[in-house]
């Protein structure tokens, strides 16, 4: 669910390993799912989505895995760079809605040298 | 191809003083426009949303008011500013008619620093 309030949480990866960036989300009933990057002051940019009939799907250095059983979605980034560095956020369509989404909190990736 | 424009980018106005965001999206028609804040270091917020011309939702209690008064134009207002609505300001669109695709697409945002 949104978690506007909080302070986002951090992960630190070192350059060239691979990040993982967790999410939980809140309904069974949702069935789409989409990642955004957000870069320090710019809007947020979609990274991947995927749909609940789907447990893993590919992009270009990126890997959303979907698990129902648990309402967990993970993004994966290979071989982290610099340009990774980036507040990550997952959202979830809203029950009852053709078009809202519910967001998480977000990630702060910190990418060390 | 579809773009959304939003201005201005930086803003600093005094207590008291009125607000005007403007947002504009182009490519489109119909689309679903949204108002986010964003607070330095947090998550967002959904602050209005609207599916129509005159059609507005709002999702929190504030110092703010939204408009559309076009289709494709979506405003943000204040009669008279707070220190706590300095913050992010984030406008996205997204289709009417998803057909099982929600996703949205943000504009630059503003930065208002309330003084």
């Amino acid at each position: 669910g949104e978690s506007v309030g909080l302070h986002l949480p951090t992960l630190s990866v070192q350059e060239g390993d691979n990040s993982i960036i967790n999410c939980a989300y809140s309904n069974s009933a949702s069935d789409y799912f989409i990642w955004y990057k957000q870069e320090s002051g710019k809007g947020p940019q979609f990274i991947i989505d995927i749909r609940s009939n789907m447990d893993k799907r590919q992009g270009q250095r990126v890997t959303v895995l979907l698990n129902k059983t648990v309402k967990h979605l993970s993004l994966q980034i290979a071989a982290t760079q610099p340009g990774d560095s980036a507040v990550y956020f997952c959202a979830e369509n809203k029950a009852d809605s053709n078009y809202q989404l519910i967001w998480g909190a977000g990630t702060k990736l910190i990418i060390k040298p | 191809s579809q773009t959304i424009h939003q201005w201005p980018a930086t803003l600093v106005q005094p207590v008291g003083s009125p607000l005007s965001l403007e947002c504009t999206v182009e490519g489109t028609s119909n689309p679903n426009l949204y108002w986010y804040r964003q607070a330095a270091g947090r998550g967002l917020q959904l602050l209005f949303y609207s599916v129509g011309i005159g059609q507005i939702s709002s999702e929190v209690p504030q110092n703010l008011s939204a408009s559309r008064p076009q289709d494709r134009q979506f405003i943000l207002s204040s009669k008279k500013l707070l220190l706590s609505d300095s913050g992010f300001y984030l406008c996205a669109w997204s289709k009417r008619f998803t057909g099982g695709d929600y996703g949205y697409t943000f504009g630059s945002g503003t930065r208002l620093t309330v003084v």
